[in-house]
Order: structure tokens, then sequence, then C-alpha cells
């Protein structure tokens, strides 16, 4: 079974913190994926990557970043966390024509 | 564009009861489409899917037709139970490109 695993659950940082999400994938997958989630708005999708050191911006970049370096890792990056950005985010990965796995979540609070 | 529309929750059903929730979808070719479960504190979990017109992907009881002429692909299950109590969205993958469209999910609350 694929396992998407996301390194924290619960996440509570200050506005201004550089902050770190992690996500590793344990199935060889080529693409990776970072959303976020909000109540009535779904799931948005905020950069994705396709092979190490690729990414392609997504429908919200604004204000993140991506680092993947090994093809198993693929980090989001928040340069300046701001209250706006207090979210659910989800870590996705996949390969070719298959579904997206999904990470249990990280809920971030920027206080 | 590509998009996914769902029916608004919540829905509240008694156990038992027969469930449908509703998906329309915008795209050009041909789609996959999903459905995804999330469970309260989850991740999003693959449900069903279906990969051409016509098709019926099925798990758990769970069923969902991809209906082409009505660009549809509405969730149904016959008895639901308490434990279905979760969000559901639909989402839809480009034929040729890997990206996805998900709905804006819809929670379901299923009662003793």
């Amino acid at each position: 079974d694929v396992k998407v695993t996301q390194s924290s659950r619960y996440l509570v940082k200050r506005t201004g913190e550089k902050v770190f999400l992690e996500c590793v994938q344990d199935m060889d997958h080529e693409n990776m994926f970072w959303y976020r989630q909000d109540p009535g708005l779904g799931l948005r999708l905020i950069y994705f990557s396709y092979d190490v050191k690729m990414k392609e911006k997504g429908d919200i970049p604004e204000g993140y970043s991506v680092s993947r370096e090994k093809k198993e890792r693929f980090s989001l990056i928040l340069e300046s966390a701001s209250t706006n950005q207090t979210s659910m985010y989800l870590c996705a990965s996949n390969d070719g024509r298959q579904p997206q796995h999904f990470g249990d979540g990280t809920r971030l609070s920027i206080l | 564009g590509n998009s996914v529309t769902q029916m608004e929750g919540p829905v509240t059903l008694s156990e038992e009861a027969f469930l449908t929730i509703n998906c329309t979808y915008t795209a050009t070719g041909y789609p996959s489409l999903f459905w995804y479960v999330q469970y309260p504190g989850e991740g999003l979990q693959l449900l069903l899917k279906a990969t051409k017109a016509d098709d019926k992907g099925s798990n758990k009881g769970f069923e969902a037709t991809y209906r082409k002429e009505t660009t549809s692909f509405h969730l149904e299950k016959g008895s639901v139970q308490v434990s279905d109590s979760a969000v559901y969205f639909c989402a839809l993958k480009e034929y040729n490109f890997n990206k996805f469209y998900f709905g804006s999910g819809t929670k379901l609350n299923v009662k003793p």
C-alpha cells in the first residue's frame, strides 16, 4: 500500500516565521502535490512537482515555495507566515495516470 | 476550463437510508473521475474511480456511474451506516495531463 507521510499533524507558528512542512512517499512516485483545504473551498493546488528539482505553480502559489531534492520528499515552505495561511495542508503523490494518494494532513495555525 | 460541482451539504440521514450525492463536471476531452472520502482528522482516501463513459466504480457498497451525456458522476449507497459519516469529494483528472480538480466536498452525517 502507498504511504504518504506528513511530518506533523498539528503545528502552531507565529506571524513572520519561516515554516517548513515535510512530506515523504514510499512508492517511488514521480509526481507530488501540495494542496490547502479550507471550508467551503475544497482543495486548492499550491504547487506540484513531476520530477526531482522540477516544480510547477498551482492555482495559489503566492506566499509559498517548494523544494524537491530527493524523489521521495517534497517540502512546502511558507517564507514569512501570515494569519491567512492558517489552514489544513495536504500532500499527495501519484504515478502517471493513477489516482492521487494523500497524507493525513497538517493542520497549521499561524498566530 | 475544467471544474467539478458537488451538492452542498451537510447531508443528514438516518442509518439504513439511501444516499445520493450529486456531482457534475466540466471538462475537455475524456477525464477520469473519482470519489474520495475524508474521515474526521484524516487525509483523503480514494473511494472509487471510473476512467471512461458508462464505467461504474464501486467499493464498500458505494457506487457511481460515469455519465458522459449528462456530465455526471453521482455517488450512491443503498443503506448508509453511522461509520459512513465523513466528507466526500468528487474529482476529475484530465486525460493527458496529471492535474486534478476537486469539488468543494459534501459532509455526510448519519444518525443512529
